[in-house]
């Protein structure tokens, strides 16, 4: 039974360029959250997808955008990148119904120069 | 909103012995989870246990049980029998019933290292 797949594993890239990261959620889990974790902190809530629509959004600039294929997978883009958005990008997937625990991936870590 | 508190930065327990993560939280909603997670230094973010704020019984898994006091709001994790394995990083978690209540909210972490 597959977890949380998250690729690529590491990212350099500088800033002002564009990223997109991939997020395959545990086999059947239908809704994905992305999370940002800096350095010597917690994770951050970036947003939530469920039925390939945007479901909640936490406290991140239209910068970040997302999307939800029909298989459940997901994406994050990130444009116009900042130094400050050098973080370890985790992807988390769950059961809609409530409360159930997320699960996480390995994370994407990616490094602005 | 909601806000989780962990006030140790680091612990260090001997092996075999158990040792007390502490967690506070804060919610105005009526019904909420609480959830730790353990991160080892390779990233990832592992699922320990989970209680509900209506569940009469405190939660066990195996080695993990979380000793929840909802007068006090508190959501201590306790770890027995610690094994060098158990060295990471601990981070308590918690989602509310309220509007946006789909996200997990997270603590600061406490960075637990098992000593032989």
């Amino acid at each position: 039974d597959a977890g949380v797949t998250q690729s690529p594993t590491h990212l350099i890239k500088t800033r002002g360029q564009q990223v997109t990261l991939r997020c395959s959620p545990k086999s059947g889990h239908d809704t994905v959250s992305w999370y940002q974790q800096a350095l010597g902190q917690g994770p951050q809530f970036i947003f939530q997808y469920y039925e390939e629509e945007e479901r909640q959004r936490g406290n991140f600039p239209d910068r970040f955008s997302g999307h939800q294929f029909p298989n459940y997978s997901s994406e994050l883009n990130v444009n116009a990148l900042l130094l400050g958005d050098s973080a370890l990008y985790l992807c988390a997937s769950s059961l809609r119904r409530y409360n159930q625990p997320q699960h996480f991936g390995d994370g994407t870590r990616l490094s602005i120069l | 909103a909601q806000k989780i508190t962990q006030t140790q930065p680091g612990m260090f327990v001997q092996e075999k012995e158990a040792v007390t993560l502490d967690c506070t939280y804060d919610t105005s909603d009526p019904s909420y989870g609480l959830f730790w997670y353990k991160q080892p230094s390779s990233g990832e973010m592992i699922f320990l246990i989970y209680q509900g704020s209506y569940d009469q019984q405190n939660a066990t898994e195996g080695r993990y049980s979380l000793n929840f006091q909802k007068a006090r709001k508190s959501a201590n994790l306790v770890i027995s029998a610690s094994q060098l394995g158990d060295s990471a990083m601990y981070f308590c978690a918690m989602k509310g019933s309220g509007a946006g209540s789909y996200q997990l909210t997270f603590g600061k972490g406490t960075k637990l290292s098992v000593i032989p």
